[in-house]
């Protein structure tokens, strides 16, 4: 089934030691989006890709810092992870054509990141 | 205030009763609603997706948005303990840019 990968589905880390978050679609799915979630709250955007177009959300923090090498794949690097980065991370897609369903996103089971 | 304002709950429901789910909005430039259903440590999977106001039905789910009051909802006939999850309301505008913003989601538990 075609689908939202996200690798590993539990990362724990130190403070301070980087991590990479992986993402892979079969969907084909030209848009390709990671979010934080925290307990309880909205997933907040933190960048997309448009094809290859980076787009960043104004306030997502530097320590984070993403890659898609190709259609398929993207990452998500945070620098130097803190406590308050402790969160789910989803990597979600969306198909292209038609602008009414531009906007559907389809999301990965998320990545749960502890930061001891 | 926040763009989209959504009860978090929880709500606690007997199986087989009717489940109202809400979402109010601030920003009538919003078009593309859609609800997510998230089960516990898992990624929110789509459910239903409506464009403007009127309602769309879906087996026991029925979506419904009034543009005028900047109120959608989503109701879940015949609930089941499978049912229990986090539902998340979504909303996209293109007006100025593509934007969608997600309501922090209302917890809902049926019980057996």
């Amino acid at each position: 089934d075609a689908m939202v990968i996200q690798n590993p589905r539990y990362q724990v880390t130190q403070f301070g030691k980087p991590v990479t978050l992986s993402c892979s679609q079969t969907l084909n799915h030209n848009v390709m989006y990671w979010y934080q979630q925290k307990s309880s709250q909205a997933p907040k955007l933190l960048f997309h890709y448009y094809d290859k177009d980076f787009n960043n959300e104004a306030d997502t923090p530097d320590n984070f810092q993403s890659r898609r090498p190709n259609t398929s794949f993207c990452f998500l690097d945070i620098r130097s992870p803190g406590l308050g980065d402790a969160a789910m991370y989803l990597c979600a897609t969306s198909r292209p054509g038609l602008a009414e369903t531009k906007n559907i996103q389809y999301f990965g089971a998320g990545t749960r990141l502890s930061v001891l | 205030q926040k763009e989209v304002e959504q009860d978090p709950g929880p709500l606690s429901v007997p199986e087989g009763a009717i489940v109202s789910l809400n979402c109010t909005y601030s920003n009538s430039a919003f078009q593309y609603f859609m609800w997510y259903r998230q089960y516990s440590r898992k990624g929110p999977e789509l459910l239903m997706y409506t464009y403007s106001s009127g309602n769309k039905e879906d087996g026991r789910f029925t979506a419904q948005v009034d543009k005028s009051s900047k109120y959608i909802s989503l109701f879940i006939r015949d609930s089941q303990p499978s049912d229990s999850a986090t539902y998340l309301c979504a909303m996209t505008t293109f007006t100025g840019g593509f934007k969608t913003i997600f309501g922090a989601g209302t917890r809902l538990f049926v019980k057996a």
